[in-house]
Order: C-alpha cells, then structure tokens, then sequence
C-alpha cells in the first residue's frame, strides 16, 4: 500500500520569508514523489518530481524539494515566498513496485503569503 | 495544444438522474484517471484506465462507471445520483510509466440535490 501524510492544513509566511511545505510517505518498496499546486477554481499543475538520483529536485516558479529517504519525506521549499505562491499544494507518491500508474495524494496544505 | 478538456464545467443535477461527466486529451497519453476532490480529503482517484479497451477501479468506485474506447476519451458516468457525489471532478492523464506526472484538466463541479 502507498500513502502521502501532509501533516499541516495551513501555512502562513510572509513574503520574502523562506517557504517550507511539509509531506511524509509510506510505500512498500521504493517512491516516486511528486509536488502539485492548485490555484483557485483550476486543476493541479505539476511543480517537480523525485525519481532518482540527487536528493535535492529543483522545479517550476523557484519551487524545490528534498528526497530524505530516512525521514520517508519529501517537503517542498522555496528559499524566498512571493504573494502569488498563495495556493493549495498537494504531494503524491506511487510505489515503484506496483504495476500501475495510480498516485496516491495527500490531503493538501494551504499556503497564504501575506505581503 | 488544448491538453486535457472536461465538459461540462459545472452542473446542478437533481438526485436519481443520470450523468456523464467528459473527458478528452490530446498528448496521445496511455494512461487516464478520474479523482474527485472534497475538502480535507484531497483528490480520490475514482477509476482509472492504463491504455484503451482496460479500466481498473480506484479507492472510491461506487456509484461510477467509466469507459475507454479510444486513447482521446474516458467519459465518467452516476447512472443514478446521490447528494454525496457533490464534488469537484477532475480527469488526468500520463504516459505509461511511473516516473511519469499526471496532466490534470480544469474540473466538473458536481452539485447533486
């Protein structure tokens, strides 16, 4: 079974202020992680993706995350917030050794940046 | 190129009628999945299909059904609706292969009376 826990509902920074939006998984063998944001009345964008290799993935609009395979995390960071970050964001995991495609998401986390 | 297009963008349907959500993509992509999102509970995938003719069901199949004639199209179906299918749907697509993203399209917002 694969599972993504986002353990905060919300998070509020100000902009210019360091971004962190937190995500823990739970696969059988090894992830394949994702980040997604969502605006306002649209469907998920796809941000960046963790598939192997260097732990540190950089990803669209100054988005990156780290692969801590000992923490099974995966948080997503952005050195400098802007207002326009203000979004839902989502991580997703798909076990790599089940023989589908399906993504399992977290319940999403809330971003507002209050300029 | 449009991507992923779903019709309609919102409907009011009246409890016990029928429906059918659509969905069509352009990227000639394998795979395509169909999630609803509730707050606080994220996005469910509902039924998914890995390449045309085969469909499979996700965690929350009941009271959809779904098809896969073509590459293009995975149409979604309540044969008869329930207020508790009130939701935002969302149709998606990728290649098949895992390390692959999904490519999700702007949303059906379903409200059943």
């Amino acid at each position: 079974a694969q599972s993504v826990a986002q353990p905060e509902d919300q998070v509020n920074v100000a902009e210019g202020n360091p971004l962190t939006v937190k995500c823990t998984y739970s696969v059988s063998g090894n992830p394949y992680l994702f980040w997604y944001v969502q605006y306002p009345n649209r469907g998920l964008q796809f941000l960046l993706k963790y598939i192997t290799g260097d732990n540190l993935v950089k990803g669209s609009y100054g988005f990156e995350a780290e692969f801590n395979k000992s923490q099974t995390s995966f948080h997503l960071k952005k050195p400098s917030a802007l207002v326009s970050d203000s979004a839902l964001y989502f991580c997703a995991v798909r076990d790599r050794n089940t023989r589908d495609y399906k993504l399992s998401f977290g319940a999403g986390t809330t971003v507002t940046v209050r300029a | 190129t449009a991507g992923i297009t779903q019709a309609p963008t919102s409907q009011i349907l009246a409890a016990g009628r029928s429906m059918t959500l659509r969905c069509t993509q352009d990227m000639r992509h394998n795979a395509m999945y169909w999630y609803r999102q509730d707050l606080g509970l994220g996005l469910r995938l509902i039924h998914y299909s890995n390449t045309a003719g085969t469909t499979g069901k996700g965690e929350v199949p009941d009271g959809y059904s779904v098809s896969r004639a073509n590459t293009d199209d995975f149409p979604l179906t309540l044969a008869s609706a329930v207020p508790s299918q009130t939701s935002v749907y969302f149709c998606a697509s990728s290649r098949t292969s895992g390390r692959n993203e999904q490519f999700f399209g702007p949303g059906t917002r379903l409200t059943v009376l």
